[in-house]
């Protein structure tokens, strides 16, 4: 099983909402990140977990909260987000940081997030 | 922040012909790869360079990588149309951690 599964696939959301985006992989991968796609831009990277624990926050606003409850699974909470937060985010999962060690990141097809 | 360029942003051939995108970038890395996206859904990893490695090929892929002029290129050959998708090459992060960064894509487009 070489999938990262992403649910749901399209949310939209009101700027009051609370929900969460949820990630999950069985590849015994130890690292796993979440990246915000804008429309015709690259992947951004906001959070990587390594070993089930926060290793990267790039400076993302507090209405989003990641958790990583256990090797597999990965969410990111949302609160109080705004319409500019409307964006692709895609959840990916390596073995884990080493440089030396990895030959590719898996990504999850994403979730459509629509904030209204 | 993005660390690697693409160059073009925007690419449009005719099936059979060749595509080339190049990957510039600006600090020293452990890794350079290649992903396809489409229609803005789930990355696919396409070849994974290392630093002291100069060529790779992968089917009708071929990625070169020139770490003195921190620059890469991704040449696929005999282009069909299911090829149509964005291209980015990612590099890792500094530290020697592996962590995707992603450039600006090119986009291809191969008409039938």
């Amino acid at each position: 099983d070489t999938e990262v599964t992403q649910t749901p696939k399209h949310l939209v959301m009101g700027m009051t909402n609370k929900k969460s985006l949820k990630c999950e992989q069985h590849m015994g991968h130890r690292a796993m990140y979440w990246y915000k796609q804008k429309a015709k831009k690259p992947p951004e990277l906001m959070f990587v977990y390594s070993y089930e624990k926060l290793s990267i926050n790039e400076s993302v606003p507090s209405r989003f909260s990641p958790e990583c409850p256990n090797s597999s699974l990965l969410n990111l909470h949302l609160h109080a987000l705004q319409p500019e937060d409307s964006a692709l985010y895609l959840c990916a999962s390596s073995q884990d940081l080493s440089a030396a060690e990895n030959t590719e990141a898996f990504f999850g097809q994403g979730t459509r997030l629509t904030v209204v | 922040s993005q660390q690697g360029e693409e160059d073009p942003q925007a690419l449009s051939i005719q099936e059979g012909e060749n595509a080339t995108m190049n990957c510039s970038y600006k600090t020293s890395i452990n890794n350079l790869q290649w992903y396809r996206q489409n229609s803005g859904r789930g990355l696919v990893h396409l070849i994974l360079i290392r630093s002291n490695e100069r060529e790779k090929h992968s089917g009708r892929l071929r990625v070169t990588l020139d770490t003195s002029k921190k620059s890469s290129s991704l040449l696929i050959t005999a282009s069909r149309a299911a090829d149509t998708a964005s291209y980015f090459c990612a590099t890792d992060a500094s530290g020697g951690s592996y962590i995707p960064t992603f450039g600006r894509g090119t986009s291809l487009i191969v008409h039938p």
